[in-house]
């Protein structure tokens, strides 16, 4: 079985603010783990993944998220926040029965 | 044009009245999904077809039924819609070559309401 906790529904962060999204996961075998953004009244799209290989993940538009896993762990990371990342952004974990988990979702809201 | 389309984008219904919710892709996609999204529940999978011949249900399959009529084409029915189906429905594809890797290309959603 497979699960994912995201820390947080929402997020409140200034512009130009370290954002920091936490997401913990279970898994019974190596998982592999997604974060996807939804932007208002769009669908989902892919920000970054961990296959297998480098621990920290470089995605789109800056963010990054390093996969720990002695701490079951895939946080989700941009150093300065910008007014157009307001968005929900939902972590995801795929092991062994071929199907997306995702987790609750974190919404943030980016203060000028 | 968008590679995943879900047709309608909006729509309104009566409690018992029998809707579908369509999607087609261009991606060239075996695999297809459909999932809702309510509120603090993050996306739920509904149900999933690795091939035009293979339908899965997903962990809330109850009260849907789905069609897989070609590649490019996954339909979602409520048979008899009830409000706790209001939501906003997804549609989803992914290659298979990758499996469990394999990032998944959402559609821009459908948004339901039944009354």
């Amino acid at each position: 079985a497979q699960s994912v906790t995201q820390l947080g529904s929402h997020v409140s962060v200034s512009e130009g603010a370290l954002v920091l999204l936490r997401c913990n996961y279970s898994s019974s075998v190596p998982p592999y783990l997604f974060w996807y953004v939804q932007y208002p009244n769009q669908g989902l799209q892919l920000l970054l993944k961990y296959t297998t290989g480098a621990t920290l993940v470089k995605g789109i538009n800056g963010f990054e998220a390093e996969f720990k896993k002695s701490e079951t762990s895939f946080h989700l990371t941009k150093p300065s926040a910008h007014m157009s990342d307001a968005a929900e952004y939902f972590c995801a974990v795929n092991s062994n029965d071929y199907k997306l988990s995702f987790g609750a979702g974190t919404t943030v809201t980016v203060r000028a | 044009d968008a590679d995943v389309t879900q047709t309608p984008r909006n729509r309104i219904t009566k409690t018992g009245k029998r809707i579908m919710l369509e999607c087609s892709q261009t991606k060239g996609h075996d695999r297809m999904y459909w999932y809702r999204q309510d509120p603090g529940l993050g996306l739920r999978l509904i149900y999933y077809s690795f091939d035009v011949k293979d339908i899965n249900k997903g962990e809330i399959s109850d009260g849907y039924s789905v069609s897989r009529q070609a590649q490019a084409k996954f339909s979602l029915s409520l048979e008899s819609a009830i409000p706790n189906q209001t939501a906003l429905y997804f549609c989803a594809t992914s290659d298979s070559f990758l499996s469990q890797q394999e990032t998944q290309y959402f559609g821009p959603g459908t948004r339901l309401l039944v009354l």
